[in-house]
Order: C-alpha cells, then structure tokens, then sequence
C-alpha cells in the first residue's frame, strides 16, 4: 500500500546547526513528493516539490530535499537552521484516485525545535 | 491576499448539533478538500471534490458531508456532531493534473462538548 513514514517525531538541533528531516515512501509508480511546513496555529504551506528531473531540489527559504528512487527517500536538508525554522515539517506523496483526480498522503509529520 | 480561506476559524459546538465549516478559494482550481488533523495521525483526506455540485469521499467520510455549490466554495457538514469530532479542519485547492501541489487555508479548530 502507499505510504509515507518519517521516523523522527521530533528533531531538536541548535540554531546555526545543519539539519535533515527523513521522509521514506512506499509507491509503484513515479512519485511526486512534497515538503510542507506548518507554523504554530497556520495553515500548511508549501516547501518544495519533486516531480521529476535533478534529484535535489531547492525550495524556499532555502530548504533543499533529495529524491532517491533506489532508497525510496525524499529527506529535507538545510544548511543552518534559524530558530525561525521552529515548526512542523510534513512530507506528502501525490497519489492517483482515478485517472483525473489525485490526493495527497501525508507523513505524520516531524517537529523540530531550534535551540538557540 | 490569501488564496484560500475558511470561516469560523474556531467554533464549540455541541454533541448532536449540527456544524458547518466554510471553505473559500480564490485559486480558480477544479480540486478542493477537506482535511482533518489530529495529533499522531497527521491530516486525513475526509472528502474532496473536482467539480462543482459533485463531493468523493475521501479515507475518513464517516460522519461527514460535503456540499460544493461552486468553484470557489467548498463545505463540510457534521450533521450530528460527537466529541470524536474535535479535531483542526483543513481546506486546500489544488489543479491537480497540471499540477500538484495543495494550497491550503489556515484551518478550523472545532471542539465538541
């Protein structure tokens, strides 16, 4: 069956520290996978996306995540975190329904905390 | 501007009443669902729809309608609300096809007493 797991439930680092969020998915087909953030009391918002192509992807603020087909991975990695970056990090993998409608399965999400 | 939004942004309600949430996009999408958050479950797709006046249930539709009377608007109905309930609602758009990303509003936090 799909799914996405990420293993850690919560991640502290100290900011200025690098940092990577895990993210494995299980899907037969070509995966597009996503990176959302969600702030304290907000709505998610979109990090990046991978759909196809360069295996390393830049999203905002900058994030990157690395696809790999062969580990069925899409881990997130910044540099050096901000304490700013305190928040919750979900991965999602876009699933086909039928042949024009798609849905989203999420992680159960990872929340990191920077220590300042 | 915010692309998406959702009324109330919080509500009590309570066990066997009837609750509505309100979803609204701007985005111009076909897509739109309704998510629920629950700590240690992540979100879960409840229902969603890609045209109007036609709702899918989603994973978790048991105890829930859904009504999209256009484009932009997009509502979740308990009928008979139940403690199980209380939970954080989420709508998102999506052009799912051409893209396929979700955009999401900034949620309803629902409490049944």
């Amino acid at each position: 069956a799909q799914s996405v797991t990420q293993p850690d439930a919560r991640v502290t680092v100290s900011e200025g520290a690098s940092l990577q969020l895990r993210c494995k998915y299980s899907y037969s087909a070509t995966p597009y996978l996503f990176w959302y953030v969600q702030y304290p009391r907000q709505g998610l918002q979109l990090l990046l996306k991978y759909y196809s192509g360069d295996p390393v992807v830049q999203g905002v603020n900058s994030f990157e995540a690395e696809f790999s087909k062969s580990n069925s991975s899409f881990h997130l990695q910044k540099a050096s975190v901000h304490w700013s970056d305190s928040a919750v990090y979900f991965c999602a993998l876009s699933l086909i329904i039928t042949g024009n409608t798609g849905k989203l399965i999420f992680g159960l999400g990872t929340t990191l905390q920077v220590q300042p | 501007e915010a692309a998406v939004t959702q009324s109330p942004r919080s509500k009590v309600a309570v066990t066997g009443g009837k609750v509505t949430l309100s979803c609204h996009q701007t985005n111009n999408h076909d897509y739109m669902y309704w998510y629920r958050q629950d700590t240690g479950h992540g979100l879960r797709l409840i229902h969603y729809s890609y045209v109007a006046d036609s709702t899918e249930k989603g994973d978790i539709p048991d105890g829930y309608k859904a009504s999209r009377p256009s484009q932009e608007n997009f509502s979740l109905i308990l009928e008979l609300a139940s403690l199980s309930q209380t939970a954080v609602y989420f709508c998102a758009s999506s052009d799912w096809g051409s893209s396929y990303e979700q955009y999401f509003g900034p949620g309803t936090r629902l409490t049944v007493l």
